[in-house]
């Protein structure tokens, strides 16, 4: 596709329940980023693969996010039994490269309300 | 740790105002630094980055920031703005560990009166 997509758009989840995020970078990008954003807030860095390697998962707030690449392509982020507080949206981004200096091109995100 | 600040939160102007948005860093080694642009039910896009080299970049839209390093500042300006720039603005860095990671500043929305 042209660009970075990322399924659902929404998604409303009872509080205790696991949720899956998808996100299909632009081809060919080796990079891959996903951010988290409160209402208000900018975005905040959750984990970072290149290819199909996850070389940091420092921003990932409990061991209840999981996020993989197998195939260094399509990546899932996972959230086990949901609390409130995940409640944001979820941002992902590629970046051709794998230094500081490439652009990263997002998603529209993912929405995110766990009631 | 890295951080960015940005000084205004909500910003209201008319039609052809100049806009000056401040934003600042905190690290002292070598960066790149970007805005990025989200106008309404849209996605985040670049509106305009520094690598290295001068340090005013212009952008699109006829958007301009200027690094100056001393002050570890990325200011956004546009002369004249127009109601279709109504959005939300952040500003970014990377830089240590140079492995993409972007450390975003919490947002400044721009509301442009016609």
């Amino acid at each position: 596709g042209a660009g970075v997509s990322q399924s659902p758009r929404y998604k409303v989840a009872k509080r205790g329940q696991d949720v899956a995020l998808r996100c299909d970078p632009i081809s060919g990008h080796v990079s891959l980023f996903w951010y988290q954003q409160a209402l208000g807030q900018g975005p905040e860095f959750l984990t970072y693969f290149q290819n199909e390697a996850q070389l940091d998962k420092s921003g990932l707030p409990s061991d209840r996010f999981f996020a993989e690449r197998p195939e260094g392509s399509v990546s899932t982020l996972k959230i086990q039994r949901t609390q409130q507080e995940d409640s944001a949206v979820y941002l992902c981004a590629s970046s051709l490269g794998w230094t500081g200096g490439n652009i990263q091109y997002f998603g529209a995100g993912t929405r995110l309300s766990v009631l | 740790a890295q951080s960015v600040s940005q000084h205004n939160h909500h910003v209201i102007l008319s039609e052809a105002a100049s806009l000056e948005l401040g934003c600042n860093y905190s690290y002292g080694g070598t960066v790149n630094l970007f805005w990025y642009v989200q106008y309404p039910g849209q996605h985040l896009q670049l509106l305009l980055k520094y690598f290295s080299g001068d340090p005013l970049v212009k952008g699109i839209k006829g958007f301009e920031a200027e690094f100056i390093k001393s002050k570890f500042s990325f200011n956004l300006r546009k002369p004249s703005v127009q109601w279709s720039d109504t959005a939300e603005y952040f500003c970014a860095v990377n830089g240590a560990g140079n492995t993409g990671k972007l450390i975003f500043g919490q947002g400044t929305t721009l509301q442009v009166k016609p």
